[in-house]
């Protein structure tokens, strides 16, 4: 079974500039995550999508963070314009939706982005 | 409110025992995970506990969980060098819900 994919590995921008991330989550999995990690902490959810709505975007820094599944399968992560605390290694992870023992999280290898 | 502690740093010797600990605060909490991270990659989940539980074992991996005390431990027997990495606690309330995770340990094994 394929894992969580995630494109590009790694970024390097300007503050101000405008970043966009890919994620492919495991085949079927209905639940779509993206976590915000930063270097010394761990994971902090940003938005989670049950197909292709929004569960808990709470944590989504709105005015320049935006995240999209239109399709339930494959979703977007863009920051429009970037600032220097947005560096950070960002995770998606996907799960099987579902109420179950197997309901478990996967994390793709994420996208290391540092804003210059 | 949400918090999850950890120590974070722990070295051991090859073939000694791990224990990494970590402390949570939402008495709510229903399930509870270890993901272990390996430099420049994701998270890889290496076991989880739900919140009826005391103890679970796999294999090297001894979990344990004082629901009394919101404390738990993840013990790694015969620790080996390959094991060296940032390992994670999360909590969450609900399956599929988001996690909540501690600030990391990172366990050295020297040879």
């Amino acid at each position: 079974e394929a894992g969580v994919a995630q494109s590009p590995r790694y970024k390097i921008i300007e503050k101000r500039q405008s970043v966009a991330f890919w994620c492919n989550p495991i085949s079927g999995h209905a639940t779509l995550y993206w976590y915000q990690q930063i270097l010394g902490q761990g994971p902090k959810l940003l938005i989670q999508f049950q197909n292709n709505g929004v569960v808990d975007d709470s944590q989504l820094p709105k005015d320049r963070f935006s995240a999209e599944r239109l399709k339930g399968v494959d979703s977007t992560l863009k920051i429009q314009p970037a600032k220097l605390e947005d560096s950070a290694v960002y995770l998606c992870a996907s799960s099987s939706g579902l109420s179950s023992a197997k309901n478990i999280q996967y994390f793709g290898a994420g996208t290391r982005l540092s804003v210059l | 409110g949400e918090d999850v502690e950890q120590s974070l740093f722990l070295s051991v010797r090859e073939g000694d025992s791990s224990v990494i600990n970590c402390t949570y605060t939402d008495s709510s909490s229903t399930y509870l995970y270890w993901y272990k991270q390996e430099p420049g990659a994701g998270l890889q989940l290496l076991t989880y506990i739900f919140s009826n539980m005391d103890m679970k074992q796999d294999q090297r991996l001894t979990v344990l969980l004082n629901k009394k005390d919101k404390h738990l431990s993840l013990r790694i027997a015969d620790t080996q060098t390959g094991d060296s990495a940032i390992y994670f606690c999360a909590e969450t309330y609900n399956q599929g819900g988001k996690l909540i995770f501690g600030q990391g340990t990172e366990l050295s094994v020297k040879p």
